[in-house]
């Protein structure tokens, strides 16, 4: 077990709805990242959070947005959503966004837009 | 994002050591050289991280050559548990879209033979 927690860890959805992915990091710790894994792009970086600030981001959507709260959990919003989105969403937690820290990876959420 | 090479996939023995290269050729100074591994319908998981010296952990070992274009992560005794993908990652100090993160490669598939 991680201490990274995430809900829910399935979920299915029309297209054109919108959803929210939640992400409890581990105890202490202040930088959140959300990943997207599907079966033909692998893991790609979406977005970092640190203590409540956007710091980092990657190759996320305009349809997709997230916010790091002040209790430090993080939310990932899709909307619109297409069956493209339909994928794995991992987060991850570290206590700091330096480059010589660890990141501790949830279990994901399964997404499946239908 | 400075990039890494990595065999797509490798086999061992059961209670065999492994040595999964990764080459980085245009690696900077400053950059972090992490390891982290998938195991089927799981979230990455960290392994191990370096940045000039050899390191070693409970996991694995990492190697790192002088020169730092190249490292080894070593497990000493391969068990049918460490069957998994394995990730080599440079970590930069940039600041702006996605540099300083963990951004995945395709990595190794590490099949374990009993």
């Amino acid at each position: 077990d991680s201490g990274v927690t995430q809900t829910p860890k399935h979920l299915i959805t029309a297209t054109g709805q919108r959803v929210t992915l939640r992400c409890s990091p581990r105890s202490g710790d202040l930088s959140v990242y959300w990943y997207q894994q599907s079966l033909d792009q692998g893991l790609q970086f979406l977005i970092q959070y640190y203590n409540g600030e956007e710091r980092a981001k990657g190759n996320i959507l305009e349809r997709f947005s997230a916010q790091q709260f002040p209790d430090l959990h993080s939310e990932l919003n899709l909307s619109s959503l297409e069956l493209g989105d339909s994928a794995l969403y991992f987060c991850a937690s570290s206590w700091s966004a330096g480059t010589d820290t660890e990141a501790f990876f949830g279990q994901g959420t399964r997404l499946t837009v239908v | 994002d400075a990039k890494t090479t990595q065999p797509n996939s490798m086999e061992s023995n059961e209670e065999e050591p492994v040595h999964l290269p990764c080459n980085h050729s245009t690696i900077s100074g400053t950059d972090y050289i992490h390891w982290y591994r998938q195991l089927p319908s799981q979230g990455p998981e960290y392994v191990i991280h370096g940045l000039t010296s050899n390191v070693n952990n409970r996991m694995a070992s990492l190697a790192i050559a002088e020169d730092r274009k190249s490292s080894t992560l070593i497990l000493h005794r391969a068990t049918l548990r460490d069957a998994a993908v394995y990730y080599c990652i440079l970590r930069d100090e940039g600041y702006g879209g996605s540099q300083g993160n963990l951004i995945f490669g395709k990595g190794t598939k590490l099949s374990v033979k009993p």
